[in-house]
């Protein structure tokens, strides 16, 4: 069946517009995870759904980012005014469930670019 | 809180080498564990798991036994190929998120 699908795969913005990342997660997955990935370095978890709510939203950086997932489907994770050290690749992943025997699937990611 | 500590990179090993990557933890309760791994050019893909101590995960010829007394899960290789050069990620799982180790770059050559 179909992974985990992220759009646009790349993109390059200017410093202080906004950018829009969508995530298609796995049918029937209830978790949908953000994580981002700097250059060189681990990956960061942003926010956490379970079906459109987000009990938890602790890693995202600044009020400049924000989520939403439309039911147990799309979800988009938008930056406002970007800055150069948003740049990095940002990652999707769902789950089944969300007990911790769960595997998280990963999509390509979007990779950010801010001038 | 939970961490997780890999070795850094660039590990750099001729063919057919033996591979270990060390990977620990910290963590409450009883976590699950993972390797992931990144191809060029390719999102990340799960490698193994295992769920409870002592268990084994194995996948592709590479193992990681979680051992909770030494807090570590360490995969390993026996022969590498040029097709496995990639970076590896260690990650556990508490609840729902999961924490990510820095990755290890893999580089095999011919």
């Amino acid at each position: 069946g179909a992974g985990v699908s992220q759009s646009p795969s790349n993109k390059v913005t200017e410093k202080g517009k906004d950018v829009e990342l969508r995530c298609d997660p796995i049918s029937g997955h209830t978790a949908l995870y953000w994580y981002r990935q700097r250059l060189g370095q681990g990956l960061e978890f942003l926010i956490y759904f379970q079906g459109n709510s987000a009990p938890d939203k602790s890693g995202l950086p600044s009020d400049r980012f924000s989520a939403e997932r439309t039911g147990e489907s799309v979800s988009t994770l938008t930056i406002q005014r970007t800055q150069q050290e948003d740049s990095a690749v940002y990652l999707c992943a769902s789950s089944p469930g969300t007990g911790g025997l769960d595997t998280q699937y990963f999509g390509p990611g979007t990779r950010l670019t801010v001038l | 809180g939970n961490s997780v500590t890999q070795m850094e990179g660039p590990v750099t090993l001729s063919e057919e080498a033996f591979l270990t990557i060390n990977c620990t933890y910290t963590a409450t309760g009883y976590p699950s564990l993972f390797w992931y791994v990144q191809y060029p050019g390719e999102g990340l893909q799960l490698l193994l798991k295992a769920t409870k101590a002592d268990d084994k995960g194995s996948n592709k010829g590479f193992e990681a036994t979680y051992r909770k007394e030494t807090t570590s899960f360490h995969l390993e290789k026996g022969s590498v190929q040029v097709s496995d050069s990639a970076v590896y990620f260690c990650a556990l799982s508490g609840t729902y998120k999961y924490i990510f180790g820095t990755g290890t770059r893999l580089k095999v050559l011919a």
